[in-house]
Protein backbone atom coordinates (compact mmCIF):
# COMPACT_ATOMS: atom_id res chain seq x y z
CA UNK A 1 0.00 0.00 0.00
CA UNK A 2 1.25 3.36 -0.88
CA UNK A 3 1.09 6.17 1.77
CA UNK A 4 3.29 8.84 3.03
CA UNK A 5 4.54 10.40 6.59
CA UNK A 6 5.51 14.15 7.09
CA UNK A 7 8.55 13.97 9.86
CA UNK A 8 7.65 17.39 11.18
CA UNK A 9 4.06 18.11 12.35
CA UNK A 10 5.25 21.47 13.27
CA UNK A 11 8.16 23.67 11.95
CA UNK A 12 9.32 26.97 13.22
CA UNK A 13 11.75 29.54 11.14
CA UNK A 14 12.07 33.38 10.98
CA UNK A 15 11.61 35.13 7.99
CA UNK A 16 14.22 35.14 5.50
CA UNK A 17 15.78 31.61 6.83
CA UNK A 18 15.46 28.96 4.75
CA UNK A 19 12.24 25.91 4.69
CA UNK A 20 12.35 22.75 4.62
CA UNK A 21 9.38 20.44 5.20
CA UNK A 22 10.18 16.61 5.31
CA UNK A 23 8.16 13.79 3.80
CA UNK A 24 8.77 10.41 3.03
CA UNK A 25 6.75 8.02 1.16
CA UNK A 26 6.20 4.47 0.41
CA UNK A 27 5.08 3.50 -3.13
CA UNK A 28 5.22 0.06 -5.28
CA UNK A 29 4.91 1.56 -8.42
CA UNK A 30 6.44 4.75 -9.69
CA UNK A 31 4.37 7.19 -7.58
CA UNK A 32 3.01 10.65 -8.57
CA UNK A 33 3.87 12.65 -5.29
CA UNK A 34 2.36 16.51 -4.82
CA UNK A 35 2.70 19.32 -2.18
CA UNK A 36 -0.59 21.02 -1.33
CA UNK A 37 -0.88 24.27 1.09
CA UNK A 38 -3.48 24.85 3.17
CA UNK A 39 -3.94 28.70 4.67
CA UNK A 40 -6.28 28.70 7.64
CA UNK A 41 -10.10 28.52 6.33
CA UNK A 42 -9.20 28.01 2.79
CA UNK A 43 -9.23 25.12 0.77
CA UNK A 44 -6.10 23.03 -0.45
CA UNK A 45 -3.28 24.75 -3.20
CA UNK A 46 -1.32 22.98 -5.28
CA UNK A 47 2.00 23.62 -4.61
CA UNK A 48 3.92 21.54 -7.08
CA UNK A 49 4.11 17.80 -8.27
CA UNK A 50 6.67 15.00 -9.82
CA UNK A 51 5.52 12.77 -12.07
CA UNK A 52 8.61 10.90 -13.23
CA UNK A 53 9.97 13.42 -15.42
CA UNK A 54 12.90 15.72 -13.47
CA UNK A 55 13.70 15.23 -10.10
CA UNK A 56 13.89 18.58 -8.86
CA UNK A 57 10.23 19.88 -9.04
CA UNK A 58 10.26 24.27 -9.12
CA UNK A 59 6.77 25.42 -7.85
CA UNK A 60 4.90 28.41 -6.93
CA UNK A 61 5.84 31.07 -4.77
CA UNK A 62 9.22 29.36 -4.65
CA UNK A 63 9.09 26.39 -3.28
CA UNK A 64 10.65 23.69 -4.87
CA UNK A 65 10.92 19.51 -3.89
CA UNK A 66 13.28 16.85 -5.01
CA UNK A 67 12.30 13.25 -5.59
CA UNK A 68 15.07 10.68 -4.24
CA UNK A 69 14.51 7.51 -4.67
CA UNK A 70 16.94 5.97 -2.91
CA UNK A 71 15.84 7.92 0.42
CA UNK A 72 12.47 7.42 -0.27
CA UNK A 73 12.13 11.02 0.09
CA UNK A 74 10.10 14.05 -1.47
CA UNK A 75 11.14 17.01 0.92
CA UNK A 76 10.29 20.50 0.32
CA UNK A 77 12.36 23.50 0.27
CA UNK A 78 12.64 27.38 -0.03
CA UNK A 79 15.59 29.52 0.41
CA UNK A 80 13.38 32.06 1.88
CA UNK A 81 10.43 32.40 4.28
CA UNK A 82 7.71 34.84 3.63
CA UNK A 83 5.40 35.84 6.87
CA UNK A 84 2.52 34.83 3.86
CA UNK A 85 4.10 31.06 4.09
CA UNK A 86 2.52 30.22 7.32
CA UNK A 87 0.34 27.51 6.74
CA UNK A 88 -0.18 23.48 6.74
CA UNK A 89 1.38 21.75 3.86
CA UNK A 90 0.45 18.53 2.56
CA UNK A 91 2.84 15.67 1.10
CA UNK A 92 0.53 13.64 -1.17
CA UNK A 93 0.62 10.52 -3.13
CA UNK A 94 -1.05 9.37 -5.83
CA UNK A 95 -2.80 5.82 -5.30
CA UNK A 96 -2.39 3.95 -8.27
CA UNK A 97 -3.29 0.92 -6.53
CA UNK A 98 -6.73 1.84 -7.42
CA UNK A 99 -6.23 1.77 -11.10
CA UNK A 100 -5.40 5.01 -12.44
CA UNK A 101 -8.32 6.77 -10.21
CA UNK A 102 -8.24 9.79 -8.44
CA UNK A 103 -7.54 8.51 -4.61
CA UNK A 104 -5.07 10.88 -3.41
CA UNK A 105 -3.32 9.92 0.13
CA UNK A 106 -2.22 12.74 2.12
CA UNK A 107 0.30 12.92 4.76
CA UNK A 108 -0.97 14.41 8.43
CA UNK A 109 0.32 17.92 7.77
CA UNK A 110 3.26 20.23 8.73
CA UNK A 111 2.14 23.49 10.56
CA UNK A 112 4.85 25.80 9.16
CA UNK A 113 5.39 28.87 11.57
CA UNK A 114 7.19 31.85 10.21
CA UNK A 115 8.15 34.63 12.68
CA UNK A 116 9.22 38.00 12.38
CA UNK B 1 -10.89 29.92 -16.22
CA UNK B 2 -12.70 29.34 -12.64
CA UNK B 3 -11.35 27.14 -10.13
CA UNK B 4 -14.24 24.35 -8.36
CA UNK B 5 -16.77 25.54 -6.58
CA UNK B 6 -18.44 24.26 -3.55
CA UNK B 7 -21.78 25.36 -2.20
CA UNK B 8 -23.11 25.39 0.84
CA UNK B 9 -19.67 26.82 2.18
CA UNK B 10 -21.05 26.60 5.83
CA UNK B 11 -23.62 24.01 7.19
CA UNK B 12 -25.44 23.37 10.77
CA UNK B 13 -27.41 20.35 11.12
CA UNK B 14 -28.81 18.49 14.16
CA UNK B 15 -27.84 14.70 15.20
CA UNK B 16 -29.78 12.35 12.79
CA UNK B 17 -30.90 15.06 9.75
CA UNK B 18 -29.44 14.42 6.42
CA UNK B 19 -27.39 16.96 3.84
CA UNK B 20 -26.38 17.07 0.56
CA UNK B 21 -23.38 18.94 -0.75
CA UNK B 22 -22.49 20.34 -4.28
CA UNK B 23 -19.57 20.87 -6.45
CA UNK B 24 -19.07 22.36 -9.56
CA UNK B 25 -15.66 21.02 -11.22
CA UNK B 26 -13.47 23.25 -13.22
CA UNK B 27 -14.80 22.99 -17.03
CA UNK B 28 -13.82 20.32 -19.08
CA UNK B 29 -12.78 18.55 -15.72
CA UNK B 30 -14.43 15.14 -15.81
CA UNK B 31 -13.39 13.04 -12.71
CA UNK B 32 -14.58 14.55 -9.15
CA UNK B 33 -12.87 13.59 -5.80
CA UNK B 34 -14.25 14.33 -2.37
CA UNK B 35 -12.09 14.35 1.17
CA UNK B 36 -13.53 14.53 4.68
CA UNK B 37 -10.89 16.72 7.01
CA UNK B 38 -10.86 16.31 10.66
CA UNK B 39 -8.42 17.36 12.85
CA UNK B 40 -8.05 13.74 14.74
CA UNK B 41 -8.05 11.60 11.18
CA UNK B 42 -6.09 14.40 8.95
CA UNK B 43 -7.56 14.36 5.14
CA UNK B 44 -9.45 11.30 3.79
CA UNK B 45 -10.67 10.07 0.31
CA UNK B 46 -14.41 9.73 0.08
CA UNK B 47 -15.12 8.60 -3.32
CA UNK B 48 -14.46 9.23 -6.87
CA UNK B 49 -16.62 9.85 -9.90
CA UNK B 50 -15.94 9.99 -13.42
CA UNK B 51 -18.24 10.34 -15.93
CA UNK B 52 -21.48 9.56 -13.83
CA UNK B 53 -19.64 6.29 -12.51
CA UNK B 54 -18.52 5.58 -9.01
CA UNK B 55 -14.85 4.75 -9.80
CA UNK B 56 -13.26 3.92 -6.53
CA UNK B 57 -14.50 4.62 -2.72
CA UNK B 58 -12.85 5.02 0.65
CA UNK B 59 -13.60 3.29 3.72
CA UNK B 60 -16.45 5.07 5.24
CA UNK B 61 -19.83 3.95 5.85
CA UNK B 62 -22.77 3.64 3.54
CA UNK B 63 -24.20 6.56 5.32
CA UNK B 64 -21.84 8.61 2.65
CA UNK B 65 -23.36 8.69 -0.95
CA UNK B 66 -22.79 10.65 -3.64
CA UNK B 67 -23.80 10.97 -7.34
CA UNK B 68 -22.47 12.99 -10.55
CA UNK B 69 -24.48 14.36 -12.82
CA UNK B 70 -23.68 14.93 -17.03
CA UNK B 71 -22.42 18.27 -16.90
CA UNK B 72 -19.91 16.68 -14.13
CA UNK B 73 -21.20 18.61 -11.52
CA UNK B 74 -21.56 16.21 -8.32
CA UNK B 75 -23.01 15.79 -4.64
CA UNK B 76 -22.69 14.57 -1.99
CA UNK B 77 -25.36 13.24 0.90
CA UNK B 78 -24.74 11.77 4.03
CA UNK B 79 -27.68 10.63 5.88
CA UNK B 80 -28.07 10.14 9.76
CA UNK B 81 -25.58 12.72 10.99
CA UNK B 82 -23.53 11.97 13.73
CA UNK B 83 -21.17 14.39 15.68
CA UNK B 84 -18.35 12.64 14.22
CA UNK B 85 -19.38 14.01 10.73
CA UNK B 86 -18.70 17.47 11.97
CA UNK B 87 -15.62 18.26 9.28
CA UNK B 88 -14.80 20.27 6.36
CA UNK B 89 -15.57 18.15 3.22
CA UNK B 90 -13.49 19.19 0.04
CA UNK B 91 -14.19 18.24 -3.94
CA UNK B 92 -11.19 17.96 -5.94
CA UNK B 93 -11.73 17.79 -9.97
CA UNK B 94 -9.35 16.90 -12.36
CA UNK B 95 -8.63 16.38 -16.24
CA UNK B 96 -8.03 12.83 -17.54
CA UNK B 97 -4.70 11.54 -18.16
CA UNK B 98 -3.19 8.81 -19.07
CA UNK B 99 -1.40 7.00 -16.30
CA UNK B 100 -3.45 8.31 -13.21
CA UNK B 101 -1.02 11.12 -12.79
CA UNK B 102 -3.40 13.71 -13.35
CA UNK B 103 -3.60 16.84 -11.33
CA UNK B 104 -6.37 17.13 -8.73
CA UNK B 105 -7.76 20.78 -8.16
CA UNK B 106 -9.35 21.44 -5.02
CA UNK B 107 -12.55 23.77 -3.98
CA UNK B 108 -12.74 26.03 -0.80
CA UNK B 109 -14.78 22.77 0.81
CA UNK B 110 -18.04 22.69 2.94
CA UNK B 111 -17.50 23.01 6.62
CA UNK B 112 -20.58 21.11 7.98
CA UNK B 113 -20.94 21.47 12.02
CA UNK B 114 -23.38 18.83 13.89
CA UNK B 115 -24.96 19.58 16.60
Amino acid sequence: AQSVTQLDSHVSVSEGTPVLLRCNYSSSYSPSLFWYVQHPNKGLQLLLKYTSAATLVKGINGFEAEFKKSETSFHLTKPSAHMSDAAEYFCVVSDRNSGNTGKLIFGQGTTLQVKP
Amino acid sequence: KAGVTQTPRYLIKTRGQQVTLSCSPISGHRSVSWYQQTPGQGLQFLFEYFSETQRNKGNFPGRFSGRQFSNSRSEMNVSTLELGDSALYLCASSSPSTGGRETQYFGPGTRLLVL
